[in-house]
């Protein structure tokens, strides 16, 4: 069974400075996607980023970049100048060729001015 | 352009209560999930289906009942709600299997 774990319930931090999120997950399988979701109050899943595990280039959007660690099988969120709309509930999710998109516990990120 | 919509956003009703969700997606996507957050955020799938095939069935009651009657369509019936069943209800899409999924903006059950 495919587990993904996220050890931080809730963090902080202030605006423009940068914080990482932390995932981890487990699977016996080779191919797999890794996705950051991020939930706003107003309840909205949007995508953050995306990084395929054949891939050994870490994936950046923006502010947000990934540290995917494929053989320690972690995959954190760097979020860097960090904004007060970057406040939401942050998911990590796996997915695998059984279409079966699995979520971590999430991580309650607040920005503080 | 919504790409995938649901509708009610809210719906609020009584124990033992029959209910549906509508969910639609303009992607032209083949993959179509249906997932439950609960009151602790935590998002678990309950059903997928691909092309109209159901690929996934979680363990859910079998008073939960989808139906996709095309691939751009998958409703959600619920039977004899219950309190434990309020939560938020969000659908989702995807082209093919192992790519992100797009979710509608979650419809919220509260059953009283």
């Amino acid at each position: 069974a495919q587990t993904v774990t996220q050890s931080q319930p809730e963090m902080s931090v202030q605006e423009a400075e940068t914080v990482t999120l932390s995932c981890t997950y487990d699977t016996s399988e080779s191919n797999y996607y890794l996705f950051w979701y991020k939930q706003p109050p107003s309840r909205q899943m949007i995508l953050v980023i995306r990084q395929e595990a054949y891939k050994q280039q870490n994936a950046t959007e923006n502010r947000f970049s990934v540290n995917f660690q494929k053989a320690a099988k972690s995959f954190s969120l760097k979020i860097s100048d960090s904004q007060l709309g970057d406040t939401a509930m942050y998911f990590c999710a796996f997915m695998t060729s059984g279409s079966r998109l699995t979520f971590g516990e999430g991580t309650q990120l607040t920005v503080n001015p | 352009d919504t790409a995938v919509s649901q509708t009610p956003k809210y719906l609020v009703t009584q124990m033992g209560n029959d209910k549906s969700i509508k969910c639609e997606q303009n992607l032209g996507h083949d993959t179509m999930y249906w997932y439950k957050q609960d009151s602790k955020k935590f998002l678990k799938i309950m059903f997928s289906y691909n092309n109209k095939e159901l690929i996934i069935n979680e363990t859910v009651p079998n008073r939960f009942s989808p139906k996709s009657p095309d691939k751009a369509h998958l409703n959600l019936h619920i039977n004899s709600l219950e309190l434990g069943d309020s939560a938020v209800y969000f659908c989702a899409s995807s082209q093919v299997a192992r790519t992100e999924a797009f979710f509608g903006q979650g419809t919220r059950l509260t059953v009283v």
